[in-house]
């Protein structure tokens, strides 16, 4: 079975600076998807990034890029330029068939 | 709005009541979820339903009963809960796999 884990229950960021989130998963699949979501205290969960497991290439949405390390299973998301909004609860995900499996998620608060 | 409707936003139930958590999405997508999320804990994923089939249970106890009229609307019936069931329980729906599934706002269920 496909295993999520995000070391970080809580993380925190001076606003206008860089955080990066840690995020490993375990599995035996080539083919799969990748993906960062945010829930504010609003409960939405909210796509950010997403990162297909056949491209090299790290995804980058504006200030959100990630860091995919395919033979380390890795997946880390950075965030750049720190905004109040970012404050949220971020669980890194995994993609396999039909299946969405979660981390247990990494709490950032942004310090203004 | 992500186009994944859930209501109630909130619901208190007793141990002995019968209710329904509903789930409505508009977007197209063929494959909707029951997922829930209690604190501290991931998500956990409850069903699966594509093109309105079960595909998947994730050994759910019987006193949660999902149904799929069809595959805008997604139902979550209750029954005989008890404490241990309160959580928020999150609707999601997904296109292609690639793409991320999008969430509803959730219910927040509380078992009394």
């Amino acid at each position: 079975a496909q295993t999520v884990t995000q070391s970080q229950p809580e993380m925190s960021v001076q606003e206008a600076e860089t955080v990066t989130l840690s995020c490993t998963y375990d599995t035996s699949e080539s083919d799969y998807y990748l993906f960062w979501y945010k829930q504010p205290p609003s409960r939405q969960m909210i796509l950010v990034i997403r990162q297909e497991a056949y491209k090299q290439q790290n995804a980058t949405e504006n200030r959100f890029s990630v860091n995919f390390q395919k033979a380390a299973k890795s997946f880390s998301l950075k965030i750049s330029d720190s905004q109040l909004g970012d404050a949220a609860m971020y669980f890194c995900a995994y993609a396999s068939g039909s299946r969405l499996t979660f981390g247990e998620g990494t709490q950032l608060t942004v310090n203004p | 709005e992500t186009g994944v409707t859930q209501t109630p936003r909130h619901l208190v139930m007793g141990m002995t009541n019968k209710k329904s958590l509903k789930c409505e999405q508009h977007l197209g997508h063929n494959a909707m979820y029951w997922y829930k999320q209690s604190a501290k804990k991931p998500l956990e994923l409850m069903f699966v339903y594509n093109f309105k089939e079960q595909t998947e249970n994730n050994s759910v106890p019987s006193r949660f009963s999902p149904e799929c009229p069809n595959s805008s609307h997604l139902f979550l019936h209750l029954h005989t809960l008890q404490p241990e069931d309160s959580a928020l329980y999150l609707c999601a729906s997904r296109e292609r796999r690639d793409r991320g599934y999008t969430f509803g706002s959730g219910t927040r269920l509380t078992v009394v």
